[in-house]
């Protein structure tokens, strides 16, 4: 069974740019997570989708989006980059909400 | 806000002794999970304890959720220089989302 797919790995970007990252879940999980980890901040969570839903938001400014697609597939878009927002980006799925979740390896942005 | 709190934050200690990983918090949770992450990968899901009072083995590690479900620690005896990495306590509560503690770094020596 394939884990959770996260694409890309590495992504460099300049400021004022925007950015899509993209998760594939478990086959047959329709709940995916992200979360934004930093050295000082630790997991920061974003938000979580169910169903095309979005279930869930973290506290985050607006310039960081996502959708769920019919296939549960999720992606993430963060606009006008900062140099803040360099982190490690990681999607979590599980069956439902709530139950036990499955991390990709993350995708590492850097912003300059 | 749920908050989980994690001690301690840095750990570093020999091949062969024993630690203890404690994650604490005022609020109730319905369950908790303990995963381990590696340098540049995502974490890994060790366990999850949904019962006050439960206590799981993993081999050298041992799991324990509190009576009242507000805490948890992670006991490993004899630690080796795999089990290196950044534990992470997570918990689900009313907020019904999951929330990280801040992590314990663990390093063992050779």
């Amino acid at each position: 069974k394939a884990g959770v797919t996260q694409t890309p790995r590495y992504l460099i970007k300049t400021r004022g740019q925007q950015v899509t990252l993209s998760c594939s879940p478990i086959s047959g999980h329709r709940s995916v997570s992200w979360y934004q980890q930093t050295p000082g901040q630790g997991l920061q969570f974003l938000f979580e989708y169910f169903s095309e839903t979005q279930r869930n938001k973290g506290n985050f400014p607006g310039r960081f989006s996502g959708r769920q697609f019919s296939n549960s597939r999720s992606e993430m878009n963060v606009s006008t980059l900062e140099l803040g927002d360099s982190a490690l980006y990681l999607c979590a799925s599980s069956l439902t909400p709530n139950t036990e979740a499955f991390f990709g390896q993350g995708t590492r942005l850097t912003v300059v | 806000t749920q908050l989980l709190e994690q001690s301690p934050q840095f750990l570093s200690i020999q091949e062969g002794e024993n630690l203890t990983v404690y994650c604490n918090s005022s609020s109730v949770f319905s369950s908790l999970q303990w995963y381990r992450q590696e340098p540049g990968e995502g974490p890994v899901l060790l366990v999850t304890v949904v019962t006050g009072g439960e206590v799981k083995k993993l081999k050298r590690l041992t799991f324990q959720f509190g009576d009242a479900r507000k805490d948890s620690s992670l006991h490993i005896t004899a630690a080796q220089p795999g089990d290196t990495g950044l534990y992470l306590c997570a918990g689900v509560g009313s907020a019904r989302q999951l929330t990280f503690g801040s992590g314990t770094q663990l390093t063992v020596l050779p």
